[in-house]
């Protein structure tokens, strides 16, 4: 089945505490993507990855950081996480040889920074 | 920038009703428009994918349109049911920034559909 998977689903940490939400896809996509969702402020992305080795940031990347040593392989990092970051956070891939654009999520992680 | 708006923000109806969800985008110049619906506290899924050249597509009891000429897509519910109560988003892609162009989401609107 075709999916994007996210660790953990539910995660409470205090502030300073360095945190990995991961993510993988088994489709074999090139484009992969982190979201953050709040309420009022809709979804906003954090980084994303054209392919292997291949990162830049979104519209929201301070306080984030991203890897892509893999390509099925996608994870955030938040070095110091502050209250601020609290939120609920979306991985997404699509595939971009041969693509349509359709974009697929994941089941989301929400994270509380206290 | 792109800007996309959905309309109303919130509905509730009866089941059985058929309904229209809005959205609107500002830059015509789309690749792509996907609607998607999203329960409380889930990921998202997609429902429609539209491209810039299509004019609507269909999966079930769900139809969206798209009208690029007047920034419009609206999403067709037909016959609604209670399972069909969640957040329904649409996102557009339009060149910028990557081959792949950028993706701005709307706001959403919560369906919440009465036995």
């Amino acid at each position: 089945e075709a999916q994007v998977t996210q660790n953990p689903r539910y995660l409470i940490t205090v502030t300073g505490k360095k945190l990995t939400v991961t993510c993988s896809q088994n489709m074999n996509h090139e484009y992969m993507s982190w979201y953050r969702q709040d309420p009022g402020l809709g979804l906003r992305q954090i980084y994303y990855s054209m392919n292997v080795e291949v990162t830049d940031k979104g519209d929201v990347p301070e306080g984030y950081k991203v890897s892509r040593k893999e390509k099925r392989n996608f994870p955030l990092i938040l070095e110091s996480p502050s209250p601020n970051q609290t939120s609920l956070y979306f991985c997404a891939s699509l595939g971009l040889t041969g693509f349509t654009g359709e974009l697929f999520f994941g089941e989301g992680s929400r994270l509380t920074v206290l | 920038k792109q800007e996309v708006t959905q309309i109303p923000a919130a509905l509730s109806v009866p089941e059985g009703e058929n309904l229209v969800l809005n959205c609107s985008f500002t830059d015509s110049a789309i690749y792509n428009l996907q609607w998607f619906r999203q329960d409380p506290g889930k990921g998202l899924t997609s429902l429609l994918l539209i491209q810039s050249s299509q004019r609507e597509q269909t999966s079930g009891r769900l139809n969206a349109s798209l009208d690029k000429s007047s920034g419009r897509s609206t999403l067709y519910i037909a016959a609604s049911q209670p399972g069909d109560s969640a957040t329904y988003l649409c996102a557009v892609r339009t060149p910028g920034g990557t081959s792949y162009g950028k993706l701005t989401f709307g706001q959403g609107t919560i369906l919440t559909v009465h036995p």
